[in-house]
């Protein structure tokens, strides 16, 4: 069935510093791939979205790139911020069938001042 | 103000008690999915409803029912609740089930004891 792998957290960075968090899927479709945010006592939140390979998403500074060859959705932002201290989830949902997305397990950012 | 509500926030439960607890949307999407978060395994969906009517079962449903009998509410029932059914609930809808943007709601808090 459908998978997603994320790199294990905490990953701890100082205000200022580049994020990188690793996304891997296996998907027997073609799937489009999300990344969510969590911030601390709330629900999920869509923070960006990829629908076919080679697109890009992005928003609030940060940034995803559909790699179809390396089945990779990467999450990157050039300079965090303490205000981005959250949990991310990567997430690829089918175009057929149930469509519900499948989630990666979670991956908690701590961005230090 | 649209959006998903959830009821209880949190809710502390004895074990072989019964509960339901409320999902309602207002924003007229068709499919609504609830989802369990646990540490370590991200979120996985429990039951999903493409539209009013209709239910099918996701990747957890043991020990939960849901029944989708207008647009705008989803509830979710533990007919008699487990100490592993401790878990954070998350509603979420979409405006269909081929239109993969979820939105989700504040999520319950539910400890069976």
């Amino acid at each position: 069935g459908d998978s997603v792998t994320q790199m294990e957290g905490p990953v701890t960075l100082s205000e200022e510093a580049f994020l990188t968090i690793n996304c891997t899927y296996t998907a027997t479709g073609y799937p489009s791939l999300f990344w969510y945010v969590q911030y601390p006592g709330e629900g999920l939140q869509l923070l960006l979205k990829a629908t076919k390979a080679d697109d890009k998403g992005s928003n609030k500074g940060f940034e995803a790139t559909y790699r179809k060859e390396t089945t990779s959705f990467h999450l990157e932002k050039g300079s965090v911020q303490v205000s981005d201290s959250a949990v991310y989830f990567c997430a690829l949902s089918e175009r057929t069938g149930r469509r519900a997305l499948t989630f990666g397990s979670g991956t908690r950012l701590q961005v230090q001042p | 103000i649209a959006g998903i509500t959830q009821a209880p926030t949190s809710q502390i439960l004895a074990a072989g008690r019964r509960m339901t607890l409320r999902c309602t949307q207002d924003m007229r999407h068709n499919a609504m999915y609830w989802y369990r978060q646990d540490l370590g395994l991200g979120l996985r969906l429990i039951h999903y409803s493409n539209t009013a009517g209709t239910t099918g079962k996701g990747e957890v449903p043991d020990g939960y029912s849901v029944s989708r009998a207008n647009t705008d509410d989803f509830p979710l029932t533990l007919a008699s609740a487990v100490p592993s059914q401790t878990s954070v609930y998350f509603c979420a809808s979409s405006l269909t089930s081929s239109y993969n943007e979820q939105f989700f709601g504040p999520g319950t808090r539910l400890t069976v004891l």
